[in-house]
Formats: structure tokens, sequence, C-alpha cells
């Protein structure tokens, strides 16, 4: 299984908006809401933001949504702030029932 | 709170395998959850290794499948990660983690764990 495809890096000004993309496959991030992703901290272990697409677990901020079109799945982050910057992953299920991360996105706070 | 716990060796040789153990707090290691294991090589991105539940259902990165085993004991509140025939891209940062059973949220991840392949 391939990895699925996500920006190496953005970046955003306090206060902007943000969106990462997640790409895949009808295999993947097309066949299933079952999308989530994770930010992560260097040296720190990956915690949960937005899982099934677009639910946010209790705790996290409501200035990050989930969404998805097609093949495509996206973390929008509104009203940047200097603590979102960090490591981004998603990660999708598949029609073999495993999952696959996507690459990573390094977002800078600018 | 649930907390999860990963412990093994830090160093292990080429051609050896890797046993990683994930120990269980705080909560049930039963009922609709997923149990799996994540690996971060150095400065790179995080790759999914597998998961199991308590009946059993296991399964695994078809790139990694030949060379893996995952187990769940109950009555002892963990489970494990078995990698055989380890080279030194096996070297990584070793996470467990709890998937809620019919979501894609993995709620709950150990601290991560060095592990070096190396003679």
């Amino acid at each position: 299984q391939s990895a699925l495809t996500q920006p190496a890096s953005v970046s955003g000004s306090p206060g902007q908006s943000i969106t990462i993309s997640c790409t895949g496959t009808s295999n993947d991030v097309g066949g299933y809401n079952y999308v989530s992703w994770y930010q992560q901290y260097p040296g720190k272990a990956p915690k949960v933001i937005i899982y099934d697409v677009s639910n946010r677990p209790s705790g996290v901020s409501y200035r990050f949504s989930g969404s998805k079109s097609g093949n495509t799945a996206s973390l929008t982050i509104s009203g940047l702030q200097a603590e979102d910057e960090a490591d981004y992953y998603c990660i999708s299920y598949t029609t073999i029932s495993t999952w696959v991360f996507g690459g990573g996105t390094k977002l800078t706070v600018l | 709170q649930l907390q999860l716990q990963e412990s093994g060796p830090g160093l292990v040789k080429p051609s050896e395998t890797l046993s990683l153990t994930c120990t269980v707090s705080g909560g049930s290691i039963t009922s609709s959850y997923y149990w799996g294991w994540i690996r971060q090589p150095p400065g790179k991105g995080l790759e999914w290794i597998g998961n199991t539940n308590d009946s059993g259902s296991t399964y695994y990165n078809p790139s990694l499948k030949s060379r893996v085993t995952i187990s769940v004991d109950t009555s002892k509140k963990h489970f494990s990660l078995r990698l055989s025939s380890v080279t030194a891209a096996d070297t990584a940062v070793y996470y467990c983690a709890r998937r809620r059973g019919g979501t894609s949220d993995l709620d709950y991840w150990g601290q991560g764990t060095l592990v070096t392949v190396s003679s």
C-alpha cells in the first residue's frame, strides 16, 4: 500500500487559516469515512485532532476542522496560533482492512 | 485515565527479533477496541505496523506482514509486537496505541520507545 500524499510543508501567519490535504485513492480515503488527523510536537507522541473525517474529540479546539471530497481529505486550521506549529499526519482505512498514513506535513507559523 | 506504556530492549542486533510489550493501565484491554503498533524512523513520518483485538482479529501492514506478529494477553493486560529479521531500516521510535472500534480514532498512545538496530 502506498502512503497517502500530503504536502511536505505549509505555512501561515497568526490569525490566518490554512488547509492541509491528504490524497489517496478509492481504495482508502475515497472509499471510507475513516480518516483521522494527528498533531505531533517534536519528541512527543501524536495526538488525535479529527477522526472519521470531521469529528473533533472532546478538548480539541474548534479551530480544527476536517472534510473530504472524493479521494482527498482536508484539515483546516483557522485563526492560526503559534502553538499550532507542529507536524500533522492523516491516516485512512483501506480496502484490505489495514491503515495507511500520509507522509506528514510540517506547519510553520510565521 | 487510560495509560499505555511500551517496554523492551532499546538495542537489537541485525537479523535478530525485536520484541516490545505495551502495558495497559487504568482501563480494560477487552471490549470494542483495537490495540496496535505504529513506528517512526528518526526524522521521518509515521508508519502503521498492525493491530489486533481481544478476539484475535489481527491485521498487518502488507510490507511487514511476513515478519510481524502482534498478540494480546488480556489476563496480563498487555499486547506485544515481534518483528523478525530486523535491519537498520527498522530503527525507529515504536508507539503502541488504542483505536476505538468502528472509528478511525487512535485515542490513546504510549510515549514511544526508541529501538536501534545495530551490531
